[in-house]
């Protein structure tokens, strides 16, 4: 079956621009992470969507970022005023979320976004 | 707060030998998971195995397997017989039962060589 899909794959951009990167989660899956990966780097959470419920936003760097869910499947992540800091890779990932007792699901991975601001 | 360690920044196998790559971890939890992921040159991140705090054995998935120290709080992979493509970044992850987040190491380069 189809996987996390992001897009674009790729993205150049000025300081200072604004930037829309998007998630297309596993159908099914109810749970959508955003992660960014800077160079030769682990990865760091950013946000978490469940459902319906409000999304966890405590690893948001800035509020020059920002991210929504739409219809509780496709995730759009805004950088506004972007700054050279923010160039890393920006990965997606997407799980089930079980009845809240282990085990845990996997996250599912997309390819992610490679952000360049010059 | 949660935390992952990994403290071997490379390693280098030989071809067919087995490799342990250390992963320590902090939490003030008592129920968790613990998963591994491979992250080759092309960037995907790929889920490898997956190790229940509650869970009385080693998880094991083909070649991998988890060795799990609970009193330690060590999860090490152990991947047997490497093949050249094994080489890629292997990241130790955690999460708790009820957070929202993985929180991952810093990684560990694997090179195999022939």
């Amino acid at each position: 079956g189809a996987g996390v899909s992001q897009s674009p794959s790729n993205k150049v951009t000025e300081k200072g621009k604004d930037v829309e990167l998007r998630c297309d989660p596993i159908s099914g899956h109810t749970a959508l992470y955003w992660y960014r990966q800077s160079l030769g780097q682990g990865l760091e959470f950013l946000i978490y969507f469940q459902g319906n419920s409000a999304p966890d936003k405590s690893g948001l760097p800035s509020d020059r970022f920002s991210a929504e869910r739409t219809g509780g499947s496709v995730s759009t992540l805004t950088i506004q005023r972007t700054q050279q800091e923010d160039s890393a890779v920006y990965l997606c990932a997407s799980s089930l979320v079980g009845q809240g007792r282990l085990p845990l699901y996997e996250q599912y991975f997309g390819p992610g976004t490679r952000l360049t601001v010059t | 707060a949660q935390k992952i360690t990994q403290t071997q920044p490379g390693m280098f196998v030989q071809e067919k030998e087995a490799v342990t790559l250390d992963c320590t971890y902090d939490t003030s939890d008592q129920s968790y998971g613990l998963f591994w992921y491979k992250q080759p040159s092309s960037g995907e991140m790929i889920f490898l195995i997956y190790q229940g705090s509650y869970d009385e054995q080693n998880a094991t998935e083909g070649r991998y397997s988890l060795n799990f120290q609970k009193a330690r709080k060590s999860a090490n992979l152990v991947i047997s017989a490497s093949q050249l493509g094994d080489s890629a970044m292997y990241f130790c992850a955690m999460k708790e039962e009820y957070g929202n987040k993985l929180v991952f190491g810093a990684g560990t380069i694997l090179r195999v060589k022939s």
